[in-house]
């Protein structure tokens, strides 16, 4: 049963628009949760993250929304450029420990110039 | 760099042999952790360690994966008598574990090729 869930494994987007880029999951035990982004051959990279208690948090171009009703996350990229193509992880933690996370199989982001 | 390091980056091994892989922390990090991720697929956590103490196994690991962190610093994880499924990407990563939530900086991983 895979608790965390990424549907669309891949999005391409024009340079210059949005991307989403979209999350569920299934364990209401889950209070943190992080995306990661990933480039061929290197390890996964934090990206921004969000604690149940709040509905959204934004970093520059980067903003997650959280649904905890519909157990739905989601991570937008304005403006999307080259440089952000790459895999995306959705991951989900239960507590403090967000080292220790429950990962989605990923959705891999082409930005086209 | 003060990264997470891996060694080795790649590692090809018959089926039935013995294969360890290091990973060497940020430094400042007491949590370390061990996530396998095969093709098309997320990294799946393994097991962590707060310290030295190993405090946390998932059910993937079996016993034949075996995993030390005997002075808080650099770990190890062996495999024994590796099977053409151990092929994977074995990550390592670190944080502070300090009562807030901190996000994990991963390695960038060492490639289990078993032939």
């Amino acid at each position: 049963d895979q608790q965390v869930k990424q549907n669309s494994p891949s999005l391409s987007v024009q340079e210059g628009r949005i991307s989403i880029l979209n999350c569920d999951y299934t364990n209401s035990m889950f209070d943190y949760f992080l995306w990661y982004k990933k480039y061929p051959a290197e390890g996964p990279t934090f990206l921004i993250s969000i604690s149940s208690i709040k509905d959204k948090n934004e970093d520059g171009r980067f903003t997650v929304f959280l649904n905890k009703s519909a157990k739905h996350l989601s991570l937008h990229i304005v403006p999307s450029q080259p440089g952000d193509s790459a895999v995306y992880f959705c991951a989900a933690s239960p507590n403090t420990n967000a080292g220790k996370s429950t990962f989605g199989d990923g959705t891999t982001l082409t930005v086209k110039p | 760099d003060t990264g997470v390091s891996q060694d080795p980056r790649h590692k090809i091994t018959k089926r039935g042999q013995n294969v360890t892989f290091r990973c060497d922390p940020i430094s400042e990090h007491n949590r370390l952790y061990w996530y396998r991720q095969t093709l098309g697929q997320g990294p799946e956590f393994l097991t962590y360690f707060q310290n030295e103490a190993q405090l946390e196994k998932s059910r993937l690991l079996s016993d034949r994966f075996s995993a030390e962190r005997p002075k808080g610093s650099f770990s190890t994880l062996e495999i024994q008598r590796t099977e053409q499924g151990d092929s994977a990407m074995y990550l390592c990563a670190s944080s502070l574990g300090r009562g807030v939530n901190t996000e994990a900086f991963f390695g960038q991983g060492t490639r289990l090729t078993v032939v």
